[in-house]
């Protein structure tokens, strides 16, 4: 199974600032269809998970821009301009290019400082 | 819009059964591939199963293979989960997801107890 390993795993952050997530996978994850199959998620406290990215950098609908993902191979990174107290919560990476089983990161918890 | 609505959990004892329903609108359910994703309380994500848009393809999570079975009706745009042999370890939140490149669109969860 792929390792999908994140750091760090508490992050705290002043309003305003930029913050950053990396995320790792134990094998490259471009499909055999071209696409790399690295997906974000958002779960605000007591909320269902929402996806904020796939495919590595597209943002899905209703995003902010502030948000942005990047990454190739096994190296992928979430980035947050500006970070806004609606934005605490816990974040986390998942690949579905090796599946099944589909993985996910430890999950990052950005907190307000 | 695209709404998910899980129900079934409740608690039942180790060994139990138990069975999820997720139901779904605002989108061609008969079209989208769905998952079962569930969150032990306070641990991260594990996705559980998957079942392709027509039925004819499922995938387990090694935890649960043999004692889960994922299945729809398409005709009532309803997902379903039957879990047998309960263990302490399937407490957890279980969500259902759309498959559009994975989760695109979540259910708000049901909470599943396994307790004696």
């Amino acid at each position: 199974d792929v390792v999908m390993t994140q750091s760090p795993l508490s992050l705290p952050v002043t309003l305003g600032q930029p913050a950053s997530i990396s995320c790792r996978s134990s094998q490259g994850l471009v499909h055999s269809d071209g696409n790399t199959y690295l997906n974000w998620f958002q779960q605000r406290p007591g909320q269902s998970p929402r996806r904020l990215i796939n495919k590595v950098s597209n943002r899905d609908s209703g995003v902010p821009d502030r948000f942005s993902g990047s990454g190739s191979g096994t190296n992928f990174t979430l980035k947050i301009s500006r970070v806004e107290a609606e934005d605490v919560g816990v974040y986390y990476c998942m690949q579905g290019t090796h599946w099944p089983p589909v993985t996910f990161g430890q999950g990052t918890k950005l907190e307000i400082k | 819009q695209v709404q998910l609505v899980e129900s079934g959990g409740g608690v039942v004892q180790p060994g139990g059964s138990l069975r999820l329903s997720c139901a779904a609108s605002g989108f061609r359910f008969s079209s989208y591939g769905m998952h079962w994703v569930r969150q032990a309380p306070g641990k991260g994500l594990e996705w559980v199963a998957f079942i392709r848009y027509d039925g004819s393809n499922k995938y387990y999570a090694d935890s649960v293979k043999g004692r889960f079975t994922i299945s729809r009706d398409n005709s009532n745009s309803t997902l379903f989960v039957q879990m047998n042999s309960l263990r302490a370890e399937d407490t957890a939140v279980y969500y259902c997801a759309k498959g559009n490149g994975f989760f695109d669109y979540w259910g708000q969860g049901t909470l599943v107890t396994v307790s004696s």
